[in-house]
Formats: structure tokens, C-alpha cells, sequence
């Protein structure tokens, strides 16, 4: 699976979106881009994932480039309870059992009051 | 959907002990679990992939007799962590996915974690 770099730290104001990026550079045709987060001492949550197109749900928005060698996680009105370490994952979406997923070590968003 | 639980959320346990944690997906059936490892202020690493009635395909690094893992059931992983060192304190978390038909790789569904701890 291709790697990924995202910023160590960020910090954000309640209630303003956060935007975290995500570099994959070397990702194939085929990977998709997945985004969990880890609150702490908990475990991950599935955010999103997307291939080419621009993805929302009820949590998030994934913003993938054209070419997409990098993305976009939005969070549009952060909330305290949003500070947790993003991980940025992209991987084959293949046949047989080949689902694991390899964690970097993500950005830690720290939501500020 | 898609819940995970582990048991026990907290263990504390004698050097050279055993201790079984147990993976649960409550609301679906899950074809694949994970097992990860995660020290203190670093990231997941995965341990072990389990399929339903097959045996689990360990990492590199991670020893299979040291860290034995059953998938009895499609609901079902259990980890046992055998003799136990205080090296082998970590946060131990699982994840479920339902696999699927034609190769659709769906999500990873996490557990809470077990939080382990060998004196």
C-alpha cells in the first residue's frame, strides 16, 4: 500500500473547520484513501474514505486532488470533542482476504476553546 | 451497526501468566479480525489477521506461540498473550470487517481496546 504524510499537530478554534491534509503521492489507481481517528485511549473510528470523488457524510468531507497524490479531511465545525489523532490511510481494495489496514503516525487536532 | 466490543477493557496480570482478551462483533458477521498492538505514544501495529476457521496469519516480529489467536465463530477472536512479561503491557485493540463477495473490502470496525497491564 502506498505511504502517506501528514503533519504531526494541529489546532483549530471551536465551531471553525478543520482541514487536515494528507499526502499519498505514490498512490496506485486502484487505492482508495481511508480516514480513522483515534481518541484517545480509545479505539479508531472510521471517518471516511473515497477513491476520485469528492466524498461527505454526517461526520466529514474528503477532498481528493485531481491527480490524487494528496487529500483533504474537512471537519466543518469542530467541536472539543473532535481533538483525537487523524489517520490518513490509503489501500488496495482487492479480493480475498487482503483488507488490513497500516497505520502511520497520523495528526494529532487539537480543538481549542 | 457495525459494534465492536472487547473483554476485558482493563487486565492486570502476574509476570508468566496467561490472559485471553476476547473480540466481539455484536451486530454483524464478521469474515476477518485484526489484532493491533499500541505502546504508549506511538501508533497501531498490527499483530495478526484471523479468518473464520482458518488459522491467523501473524506480522513479522510477532511471535505466533507467544500470542495465540482463535476465530472459532463469525462473531467471535480471541487473543491469549502467554506468559505474560511486563514487556507485553500495551493497548491491545481488535477490528471486525464484514469482507464481501466479488473482493469489496468494507470497513474496519475497531473494538475499544483492552488496556494490559503484566507486573
Amino acid at each position: 500500500d502506498a505511504k502517506t504524510t501528514q503533519p504531526p499537530s494541529m489546532d483549530c478554534a471551536e465551531g471553525r473547520a478543520a482541514n487536515l491534509p494528507c499526502n499519498h503521492s505514490t498512490i496506485s489507481g486502484n487505492e482508495y484513501v481511508y480516514w480513522y481517528r483515534q481518541i484517545h485511549s480509545q479505539g479508531p473510528q472510521y471517518i471516511i474514505h473515497g477513491l476520485k470523488n469528492n466524498e461527505t457524510n454526517e461526520m466529514a468531507s474528503l477532498i481528493i486532488t485531481e491527480d490524487r497524490k494528496s487529500s483533504t479531511l474537512i471537519l466543518p465545525h469542530a467541536t472539543l470533542r473532535d481533538t483525537a489523532v487523524y489517520y490518513c490511510i490509503v489501500r488496495v481494495v482487492s479480493g480475498g482476504s487482503n483488507y488490513k489496514l497500516t497505520f502511520g503516525k497520523g495528526t494529532l487536532l487539537t480543538v481549542n476553546p | 451497526g457495525a459494534v465492536v466490543s472487547q473483554h476485558p477493557s482493563r487486565v492486570i496480570c502476574k509476570s508468566g501468566t496467561s490472559v485471553k482478551i476476547e473480540c466481539r462483533s455484536l451486530d454483524f458477521q464478521a469474515t476477518t479480525m485484526f489484532w493491533y498492538r499500541q505502546f504508549p505514544k506511538q501508533s497501531l501495529m498490527l499483530m495478526a489477521t484471523s479468518n473464520e476457521g482458518s488459522k491467523a496469519t501473524y506480522e513479522q516480529g510477532v511471535e505466533k506461540d507467544k500470542f495465540l489467536i482463535n476465530h472459532a465463530s463469525l462473531t467471535l477472536s480471541t487473543l491469549t498473550v502467554t506468559s505474560a512479561h511486563p514487556e507485553d503491557s500495551s493497548f491491545y485493540i481488535c477490528s471486525a470487517t464484514r469482507g464481501g463477495a466479488g473482493g469489496i473490502s468494507y470497513e474496519q470496525y475497531f473494538g475499544p481496546g483492552t488496556r494490559l497491564t503484566v507486573t
